[in-house]
C-alpha cells in the first residue's frame, strides 16, 4: 500500500514567492495533519483536518500560511509570500481517527528553502 | 513549562548496552503516549504506543508509563548502531483527542 505522498520533495524559492506544498493521505484515513520541523523548534503541528474539515489551525504561524483539503485524498499548504524564516521541513501525516491505535503515518516531507 | 520535555542528548551508549530514553509531560489527563524514531533526513516512524501504566514490550523495545509521575520512557535492549537516530516522544492531550504534542527529541548514538 502506498504511504502518505508529498510533493515536491525539495523546494527552493526566493523571498516573496508563493509556495504550495501538496499531500495525498493514505486511502481510508480521515485525519490529516501538517507539521513543520526545524532544529530550533522541533516538530510543530500547524493545522489538522478531520473528514476534510479544518479542526485546529492554532499552530499556523500567521496569515501568510493557509491550508485546504478539498477532498479526502488531497491537501495543500500554501505560503504567500514566503520568507527566509519559513525554511524548514514540512511533513504531512494521516491517521484513521477513532481507531484503537490511531497511529499517525508521516510522509517523506518537503524540504523548503527560502532564499 | 513545555507540554512534552525530553533531554536533547546526544545519549551515547556502546553496542549491546541498554539505552534509556525519558520523557515528561505536563497534562495530567493525557491518556495516549507514543515513541517515534526519526533517522537523519527521514520522516518520523512509530515504534511504540502505550496507554496504560506499566511496561509494554515489543522485541528489543520496552515502553514504560507512570501517569502519577507524568513520565514515559523507552528502553532499547541490546542496542545496535542501526538504532542511532532521534527518538521523539509524543503525547495525545486529554482535551483534544486528535492532536499530538511532540517533544524535541533525544538523539541516540550507539557506537561499536
Amino acid at each position: 500500500d502506498a504511504g502518505v505522498i508529498q510533493s515536491p520533495r525539495h523546494e527552493v524559492t526566493e523571498m516573496g514567492q508563493e509556495v504550495t506544498l501538496r499531500c495525498k493521505p493514505i486511502s481510508g484515513h480521515n485525519s490529516l495533519f501538517w507539521y513543520r520541523q526545524t532544529m530550533m523548534r522541533g516538530l510543530e503541528l500547524l493545522i489538522y483536518f478531520n473528514n476534510n474539515v479544518p479542526i485546529d489551525d492554532s499552530g499556523m504561524p500567521e496569515d501568510r500560511f493557509s491550508a485546504k483539503m478539498p477532498n479526502a485524498s488531497f491537501s495543500t499548504l500554501k505560503i504567500q509570500p514566503s520568507e527566509p524564516r519559513d525554511s524548514a521541513v514540512y511533513f504531512c501525516a494521516s491517521s484513521f481517527a477513532g481507531a484503537p491505535a490511531d497511529t499517525q503515518y508521516f510522509g517523506p516531507g518537503t524540504r523548503l528553502t527560502v532564499l | 513549562q513545555k507540554e512534552v520535555e525530553q533531554n536533547s542528548g546526544p545519549l551515547s551508549v556502546p553496542e549491546g548496552a541498554i539505552a534509556s530514553l525519558n520523557c515528561t509531560y505536563s497534562d495530567r489527563g493525557s491518556q495516549s503516549f507514543f515513541w517515534y524514531r526519526q533517522y537523519s533526513g527521514k520522516s518520523p516512524e512509530l515504534i511504540m504506543s502505550i496507554y496504560s501504566n506499566g511496561d509494554k514490550e515489543d522485541g528489543r523495545f520496552t515502553a514504560q508509563l507512570n501517569k502519577a509521575s507524568q513520565y514515559v520512557s523507552l528502553l532499547i535492549r541490546d542496542s545496535q548502531p542501526s538504532d542511532s537516530a532521534t527518538y521523539l516522544c509524543a503525547v495525545r492531550l486529554s482535551y483534544n483527542t486528535d492532536k499530538l504534542i511532540f517533544g524535541t527529541g533525544t538523539r541516540l548514538q550507539v557506537f561499536p
